[in-house]
Formats: structure tokens, C-alpha cells, sequence
């Protein structure tokens, strides 16, 4: 089982370039989650969806855009990257909303901004 | 803005010997979660609790939810190599809609041969 999958692994970018970071799970899961982890930081949800077609804010999404037209697809967008987005990014999803429900992450996206 | 803290930060010692890693908020939450995350890996969820002073036990792990629902603990027997992650905490409170979800930063395990 693939379970959740984040393409691409690794990425190097520009100051002020664009890029989308994919996300897809195969588990039917409702909920899909955007996080990021820095170093002492613990993991920070960026944005969430609780279904298809729907987007949330989280605790910081300045910077970032997501959409969720597919259910099994979450895609995370920087419009004008900058060095403070270096980060691993990670994506999970969960069958309803998290709390007494088992958050299933992907092997995360380790992206620097140069 | 609810905040866990996990203490310590860092931990190394021998294969064989007891830890206990704890999680730490102000705030009151509806449940817990333990995850573990290796090198290289997105974190595993390894237990959640729901209610205040539950005790769950995986093999050798032992966790425990607070009485008042505000902190929790982690405790391994006999550590072994494969034991080696950082653990993180996460808890949840509110309603479902993921305004009142975190996690704390962290407590790095090394555990040596």
C-alpha cells in the first residue's frame, strides 16, 4: 500500500520562484493536512481540507495557496518563494478529523530557497 | 494559542536502561497523541489517549494522560537501538475542524549499543 505519497523529495529553488508540492493518498481518507517542520519547531500546519473542494487556514499560511480538487489529492503552492520557507515539508491525511484519528504522513518534501 | 512542551529535549543512553520523556501544556486537551519519526521518514502514530490518568502500553512503551487532561508521559523499558526517533506529542481539543490541533517540538532519543 502506497498509503501517502509527496512529490517531488527534494528541491532547490530561487528566491521568488514558484512551485507546487503534490500530495496523494490512496486510503479514501476525507481529511488532508500541510505541515511544515523546523529544526526545535516541532511540525506547523500550514493549511487543511476536510473534504474535496474545501481549504482551511492553519497556523501559518502566509505565503502559501493550496487546492484539493480530487479527494485523494492536496496541493501545496508557493507563489514568490523566499528563504524562510526552507523547510520538510510534510502532508498527511486521516479519515476524520484528527485528535482521536491516526494522522498517516508522507516521507516529506526537504525544499531550499536559495 | 495552545502550546506543548516536551521534555528533554535530547536524550542519549545505553541499550537497557529506562527513560521517560514528557509532554507539557497549560491547556486542557480532549486527547493525545504519541508519534515516533525517524531519520528520513514522516512521523508514525504509536497511541492515542482520551482520558484523564489512562495508562496504554505497547511492548516495552508505556504512556500515560494526566488527570486533568494537561500533560502526559512516555516511558520505555530497556531500550534497544530501534527505539532511537524523535518523539512527538500532539494533542487536540475544541471540535474536529483543526483550530486547536498541535505539536510539540520534540524529544530527540538516541539510544546507544
Amino acid at each position: 500500500n502506497a498509503g501517502v505519497t509527496q512529490t517531488p523529495k527534494f528541491r532547490v529553488l530561487k528566491t521568488g520562484q514558484s512551485m507546487t508540492l503534490l500530495c496523494a493518498q490512496d486510503m479514501n481518507h476525507e481529511y488532508m493536512y500541510w505541515y511544515r517542520q523546523d529544526p526545535g519547531m516541532g511540525l506547523r500546519l500550514i493549511h487543511y481540507s476536510v473534504g474535496e473542494g474545501t481549504t482551511a487556514k492553519g497556523e501559518v499560511p502566509d505565503g502559501y495557496n493550496v487546492s484539493r480538487l480530487k479527494k485523494q489529492n492536496f496541493l501545496l503552492g508557493l507563489e514568490s518563494a523566499a528563504p524562510s520557507q526552507t523547510s520538510v515539508y510534510f502532508c498527511a491525511s486521516s479519515r476524520r478529523g484528527w485528535g482521536n484519528q491516526p494522522q498517516h504522513f508522507g516521507d516529506g518534501t526537504r525544499l531550499s530557497i536559495l | 494559542t495552545q502550546l506543548l512542551e516536551q521534555s528533554p529535549q535530547f536524550l542519549s543512553i545505553q541499550e537497557g536502561e529506562n527513560l521517560t520523556v514528557y509532554c507539557n501544556s497549560s491547556s486542557v486537551f480532549s486527547s493525545l497523541q504519541w508519534y515516533r519519526q525517524e531519520p528520513g521518514e514522516g512521523p508514525v502514530l504509536l497511541v492515542t489517549v482520551v482520558t484523564g490518568g489512562e495508562v496504554k502500553k505497547l511492548k516495552r512503551l508505556t504512556f500515560q494522560f494526566g488527570d486533568a487532561r494537561k500533560d502526559s508521559s512516555l516511558h520505555i523499558t530497556a531500550a534497544q537501538p530501534g527505539d532511537t526517533g524523535l518523539y512527538l506529542c500532539a494533542g487536540a481539543s475544541g471540535d474536529n475542524y483543526g483550530q486547536n490541533f498541535v505539536f510539540g517540538p520534540g524529544t530527540r532519543l538516541s539510544v546507544l549499543p
